[in-house]
């Protein structure tokens, strides 16, 4: 299993540009996540899944705009690129057991830095 | 609104030495509570988990931490530290709000470990 991969590693946006970070699982999880880390801070919450075609906000999804067609995929849509969007976002995924509380595997991350 | 402390933001210890993470929280009702380590350049790995039961949890890498309720805490602990445990480490809690199960990650410590 390659687990949760994401694609690109690295990205420099201008500002007013828009992309889309890659987010894939092949474990079968239910649950997937976008979540950003700034420096010296932890991760925060901006959008999430319970499966195909549901999607949810977390806890700062402005800017940002996600869709889950498959099970694998999550993808994360920035439009309109600001500095303030400058973070390494990680997305990760879980089975959903124990009401979705077990443990989520993490992918490796994007480090975006928006000029 | 749940929210997570770690009031070390740097932490050096030899190797060999015990190690103590400080971990506060603050949430309503019985939380889940969760330590993450991230290696750098690298996604969360998690190293164990409280949901309920016995307040001492094992995890994995010969950590271990203890729920304490009167005092908010979840401290993690490892009586050896070996220098393939520098890395950062979060301490999370999990809760249920309007946004449906969220996460909610302290701002992280960063171990080094001397030889």
């Amino acid at each position: 299993n390659a687990g949760v991969t994401q694609t690109p590693k690295f990205r420099i946006l201008k500002i007013g540009q828009s992309m889309t970070l890659q987010c894939a699982q092949d474990m079968n999880h239910n649950y997937m996540y976008w979540y950003r880390q700034d420096p010296g801070m932890g991760l925060k919450l901006i959008y999430y899944s319970v499966g195909a075609g549901i999607t949810d906000k977390g806890e700062v999804p402005n800017g940002y705009n996600v869709s889950r067609s498959t099970t694998e995929d999550f993808p994360l849509r920035l439009e309109l690129a600001a500095p303030s969007q400058t973070s390494v976002y990680f997305c990760a995924s879980n089975r959903g057991d124990r009401g979705g509380w077990d443990e989520q595997f993490f992918g490796p991350g994007t480090r975006l830095t928006v000029l | 609104a749940q929210s997570v402390t770690q009031p070390d933001i740097h932490i050096t210890v030899s190797e060999g030495a015990s190690l103590e993470l400080r971990c506060n929280y603050s949430y309503g009702a019985t939380p889940y509570l969760f330590w993450y380590v991230q290696s750098p350049g690298q996604g969360l790995q998690l190293l164990l988990k409280y949901f309920s039961g016995d307040t001492l949890v094992q995890g994995i890498k010969g950590f271990e931490a203890e729920f304490k309720r009167s005092q908010s805490s979840f401290n993690l602990r490892k009586p050896s530290v070996h220098w393939s445990d520098a890395a950062e480490y979060f301490c999370a809690v999990g809760a249920r709000n309007n946004a449906g199960n969220m996460l909610t990650f302290g701002g992280g410590t960063r171990l080094m470990v001397k030889p």
